[in-house]
């Protein structure tokens, strides 16, 4: 499983389009990048993953650029229901643990 | 597929009593995973089955956690005896290929442990 980094929290406001950033300098070539979302007393759910450039999904979009030591996820116009904390995982496919970090903790205000 | 089912969903007993929390995975599913989470400690791997073997138990804390996967769609994990700080949010997730595949996760276990 590659380290990684990101926010520990944000706050954005409703209709706005968040942007989360997480580093992994040390993913492999062989690692995909995966996030999650977890709501208050939910257990995670998969949002999106990807190896390199873009893809989206009806939830969000995924940019990595051609180095991949970093992605973005980006959620259009947020409103208050994705208020939530937001995992980035990277590698998993090297021991098939799913180890999550710390997220980051989105808060959208009205 | 009703998905991952937990249960109970709520679970109360005193300290030194044994609990036991059940998953039944997604059917087909060959991986299956349990989780603590704790405000703390955030969400910690426990251990995680494939084809019903266990294959990493080393984020088991002690020996009083144990977990067991007696068939593709059951699996249990047992503490005993309970202590107070297991209190926490306990989930079962399964995928279809591995780590790197979707995972899903159950309604989670709120135990208190008084």
């Amino acid at each position: 499983l590659a380290k990684t980094t990101q926010p520990i929290s944000m706050d954005s406001y409703e209709g706005q389009e968040v942007n989360i950033t997480c580093s992994h300098n040390n993913i492999a070539t062989n690692d995909y990048i995966t996030w999650y979302q977890q709501f208050p007393s939910q257990g995670p759910r998969f949002i999106i993953q990807g190896y390199k450039t873009k893809v989206t999904n009806e939830v969000a979009s995924l940019f990595i650029p051609a180095d991949r030591k970093s992605s973005t996820l980006s959620l259009p116009r947020v409103s208050l229901s994705d208020t939530a904390v937001y995992y980035c995982l990277v590698g998993m496919n090297r021991d098939d643990k799913i180890i999550f970090g710390k997220g980051t903790r989105l808060h959208i205000l009205p | 597929d009703a998905g991952v089912i937990q249960s109970p969903r709520h679970e109360v007993t005193e300290m030194g009593q044994e609990v036991t929390l059940r998953c039944k995975p997604i059917s087909g599913h060959d991986y299956l995973f349990w989780y603590r989470q704790t405000m703390m400690r955030g969400l910690e791997l426990l251990i995680y089955f494939n084809n019903n073997v266990p294959i990493d138990d080393s984020g088991m804390p002690e020996d009083r956690f144990s977990a067991k996967m007696p068939n593709a769609s059951f699996s249990t994990l047992k503490i005993q005896p309970s202590e107070p700080r297991d209190s926490a949010v306990y989930f079962c997730a399964s995928t279809l290929q591995g780590g790197n595949t979707e995972a899903f996760f159950g309604q989670g276990t709120r135990l208190t442990v008084v």
